[in-house]
């Protein structure tokens, strides 16, 4: 069975601090597609990162960056000085190859407010 | 915005009710996959089709039925509805390949009163 685990369900963090959402999973699956999607206020899912489980260099783009570790089955998102705009409900997500579905087994979230 | 549209975008009803939630998916995508958001489940995933057939299927009540038309457009039905139903349903779309990423729309919000 796949399932995707994010153990923090509120972090508080004061803006310009760091702050890192973790993301762990479990699967059978020998290839698998990760990914996060953010969740603001106005409720809508944005697509943030997808990757694949062959490549496991980690990713910056702007404040973000993921850390991708097979080892461990983690996926952790780091945003770098925060801002307050990042305030919204972060999700990490699974997708199993196999089930050539495209399906997206979700955590359940996490709430992310960034105080000014 | 991520050219899924969804309509209505909020929906009051009473128990017992029927509604119909719609869903047009992104131009050139032929899957469409229906989700629902409630506090106590999350983001559940309830059913996946792929140019008009059905092709996953999820935690989805037997009260509840989908259906994907020959425009690709998709209809989530729901009846004899329940307290419990009220939550937020998502529908995205992808195109055809490798898991690719799911382009969610705005969300419908029903309430069941």
């Amino acid at each position: 069975a796949q399932k995707v685990t994010q153990a923090q369900t509120e972090i508080s963090v004061v803006e310009k601090e760091d702050v890192t959402l973790d993301c762990v999973y479990e699967t059978r699956d020998t290839t698998y597609y990760l990914f996060w999607y953010k969740q603001p206020p106005s409720g809508e899912l944005v697509f943030l990162i997808r990757r694949n489980s062959f490549d496991e260099q980690n990713e910056i783009s702007g404040r973000y960056s993921w850390n991708f570790q097979k080892s461990t089955s983690s996926f952790n998102f780091t945003i770098t000085a925060s801002q307050v705009v990042d305030s919204a409900v972060y999700f990490c997500a699974l997708s199993g190859y196999s089930s050539n579905t495209g399906k997206l087994i979700f955590g359940q979230g996490t709430t992310l407010q960034v105080k000014p | 915005d991520s050219g899924v549209t969804q309509t209505p975008k909020h929906l009051i009803t009473a128990t017992g009710q029927r509604v119909t939630l719609r869903c047009s998916p992104r131009s050139g995508d032929l899957s469409v996959y229906w989700y629902q958001q409630s506090l106590d489940q999350g983001l559940q995933f309830l059913i996946q089709y792929y140019n008009g057939e059905e092709r996953a299927k999820g935690n989805i009540l037997e009260r509840f039925s989908a259906q994907q038309f020959p425009d690709l457009h998709s209809e989530l039905n729901l009846s004899s509805l329940e307290l419990g139903d009220s939550a937020l349903y998502f529908c995205a779309s992808s195109a055809p390949g490798p898991p690719e990423k799911l382009f969610f729309g705005s969300g419908t919000q029903l309430s069941v009163l």
